[in-house]
């Protein structure tokens, strides 16, 4: 999983409640991102940070919220807006801004569950 | 959306065998990408291949592509039971270069 890592491995939230994933990477990489995976399917892109202090809403970023205020660290926070938060997120970061000619490395996951 | 969809959805060989996945995509791209996924982990970078070639080999790995039919294949030689996993094809859009868009993904037993 290279020098990328997020916490909890785990989450378990109830209904109504906003919860934080992390998400740091140690390997100087100008770029991050958040996806998420669900049962049988591809990785859907949620934000994305080009550098610090600037992200853009990928694909599915209503019900979600990020922060980039450091370089190595990229925090989402799955709001009470979003509807059907359970799912597996995985953190990814690449060298630079560039995902069609950079390799995206990948964090552990974390699996969020909505109880 | 999805730009690449794979095929099989599985896929399932005994170990020495040959495995060969596919992965068809809708628009023009720069680059496709194969990545590897390990049951409940994160996905690990396996092969680049570039819109301008059509054969790249990586170890046990062959990756083609197609850009007349929007299609790329990965062939796994002499498969290992560690070879079992998901992978996925991931494209840029030259359209929106700021991200990848991934298939749904191949899942791969290798029986021993």
């Amino acid at each position: 999983d290279g020098g990328i890592t997020q916490s909890p491995k785990y989450l378990f939230r109830k209904e109504g409640q906003n919860v934080t994933l992390s998400c740091e990477q140690n390997l100087n990489h100008d770029a991050m991102y958040w996806y998420r995976q669900d049962p049988g399917q591809g990785l859907r892109l949620i934000y994305y940070s080009q550098i610090v202090n600037d992200f853009q809403k990928g694909d599915i970023a209503e019900g979600y919220s990020v922060s980039r205020e450091k370089k190595e660290s990229f925090p989402l926070t799955v709001t009470s807006a979003q509807k059907n938060p359970t799912a597996f997120y995985l953190c990814a970061s690449s060298t630079s801004s560039n995902p069609s000619t950079d390799t995206q490395y990948f964090g552990p996951g974390t699996r969020l569950t909505v109880l | 959306s999805q730009q690449g969809e794979e095929d099989p959805q599985a896929l399932s060989i005994q170990e020495g065998e040959n495995a060969t996945m596919n992965c068809s995509y809708k628009t023009s791209i720069n680059n496709l990408q194969w990545y590897r996924q390990n049951s409940g982990r994160g996905l690990v970078h396996l092969i680049l291949i570039r819109s301008n070639e059509r054969e790249k080999h990586s170890g046990r790995l062959r990756v083609t592509l197609d850009t007349s039919k929007k299609s790329s294949s990965l062939l796994i030689t002499a498969s290992r039971a560690a070879d079992t996993a998901s992978y996925f094809c991931a494209t840029d859009d030259r359209g929106d270069g700021n991200k990848l868009v991934f298939g749904a993904g191949t899942i791969l037993r290798v029986k021993s």
